[in-house]
């Protein structure tokens, strides 16, 4: 098994719809991590958590939420879904000190139609 | 938001030839890292240098670490087709409390 899992890898929506991606780990970390990636834009983050009880926003979070169900669960929200979110999405744990980099998930494909 | 900056954006070598890479970011860090992507897929952690190192090598991979200049470089040696992905750097900021800032990537391509 992977050491992050996301689902679903593909998924078309539409405009308006909620959607949730879903995000799980094995690394055993506590901090995880939603990215968002878009040609010629490269990574953004949406959220990160440094814990079970600590939720942050990162640069983009306008549209999103997330939530962190346990250690190893952290899933993002599309409320709402729009043409402009369509994008590929990454989740990635790391621990505390960073120093093993971090774990990336195989993405998401989101298409909002 | 503060970005490392990967030069150049595209690169197209033989297989065999070596590949480098540079990144140069804009404050006084803790850690610079370097990861692949494939095809889209899940980036790939490489390796990482932290500030007070110079040079770190793993494999076929050598990444040196210029603090005055702010900038880093990632070789790769006698590459292969398998090594054609998109690689980017990816900078803790000394207190930002550890996240990534991440570059744009510097797309590799190696022939066959």
């Amino acid at each position: 098994d992977a050491d992050v899992t996301q689902t679903p890898r593909n998924r078309i929506t539409k405009t308006g719809k909620r959607i949730m991606l879903e995000c799980s780990q094995t690394k055993g970390h506590d901090r995880m991590y939603w990215y968002r990636q878009d040609p010629g834009l490269g990574l953004r983050l949406i959220y990160y958590s440094f814990d079970v009880k600590d939720i942050n926003k990162g640069e983009i979070s306008d549209g999103y939420s997330v939530s962190r169900q346990a250690q190893a669960k952290f899933s993002l929200s599309l409320e709402s879904a729009i043409p402009n979110q369509t994008a590929l999405y990454f989740c990635a744990t790391s621990d505390y000190t960073g120093g093993d980099g971090y774990t990336f998930g195989s993405g998401t494909r989101l298409t909002v139609v | 938001s503060q970005q490392g900056e990967e030069d150049p954006q595209a690169l197209s070598i033989q297989e065999g030839e070596n590949a480098t890479m540079n990144c140069s970011y804009k404050t006084s860090i803790n850690n610079l890292q370097w990861y692949r992507q494939n095809s889209g897929r899940g980036l790939v952690h490489l390796i990482l240098i932290r500030s007070n190192e110079r040079e770190k090598h793993s494999g076929r991979l050598r990444v040196t670490l210029d603090t005055s200049k702010k900038s880093s470089s990632l070789l790769i040696t006698a590459s292969r087709a398998a090594d054609t992905a998109s690689y980017f750097c990816a900078t803790v900021f000394a207190g930002n409390n550890r996240k990534l800032i991440w570059g744009l990537g510097t797309s590799l391509a190696v022939n066959p």
